[in-house]
């Protein structure tokens, strides 16, 4: 049983590209996440899908933020005219829910850095 | 809304020597407690939770965790460090019925030799 994978892991970019990240979610799993972590602070809730359905948005979600799960498996997230304030490590993670306590499994994270 | 406090942002400590690091949390609900463990340049692996039940939690690597309700902490020990034991350590809290860990800024654990 594999787990969460995110590619790329290291993505640098110029100021104003749009990036998108992948998560592949461990398999069976119906609910992702996305979480955000700069330097020097713990990761912050981007938003979270069960199946294809976003369930919450966290305000961190700027407009140039969008997040997918078209299938209900693997999800991407988007970030539009990167700034330098976007660098930061982009987590994905993944949970089974069936009604009670669901624990989330972190992948190893993509690293964004802006130039 | 809840947070979490980590009062230490870096902590050496001799190898062989005992640890604690510190945890507060806020929440106007009952929560779930975690703490994980980040490598340099990886993701998180859990090293436990309190979910219910005894307070006193044991995890992987040697590590437990006592949580105190009055007091609002959820502190991190282990007996003995060993050098593998250098990371960062973050302690996070899950209110019931929310999906959204939120994390406090992280325990760099730093073992001399």
């Amino acid at each position: 049983d594999t787990g969460v994978s995110q590619d790329p892991r290291h993505k640098i970019t110029k100021r104003g590209q749009n990036v998108t990240f992948r998560c592949d979610p461990i398999s069976e799993h119906n609910r992702l996440y996305w979480y955000r972590q700069t330097l020097g602070q713990g990761p912050e809730f981007l938003t979270y899908f069960q199946n294809e359905a976003q369930l919450e948005k966290s305000r961190l979600l700027s407009d140039r933020f969008s997040a997918e799960r078209p299938k209900g498996s693997f999800s991407t997230l988007e970030i539009q005219r990167t700034e330098q304030g976007d660098s930061a490590m982009y987590l994905c993670a993944s949970s089974l829910f069936s009604g009670s306590y669901n624990e989330q499994f972190f992948g190893p994270g993509t690293r964004l850095t802006v130039l | 809304a809840q947070s979490v406090t980590q009062l230490d942002s870096q902590v050496p400590v001799f190898e062989e020597a005992p640890v604690e690091l510190r945890c507060n949390y806020s929440s106007s609900v009952s929560v779930y407690l975690f703490w994980y463990v980040q490598y340099p340049n990886q993701g998180l692996q859990l090293l436990l939770k309190y979910l219910s039940g005894s307070t006193l939690v044991k995890g992987i690597n040697g590590f437990e965790a006592e949580f105190n309700k009055s007091q609002t902490s959820f502190h991190l020990r282990k007996p003995s460090v060993h050098i593998s034991d250098t990371a960062e350590y973050f302690c996070a809290v899950r209110e019931f019925g929310n999906e959204k860990l939120t994390f406090g800024t992280g325990t760099r654990l730093t073992i001399i030799p």
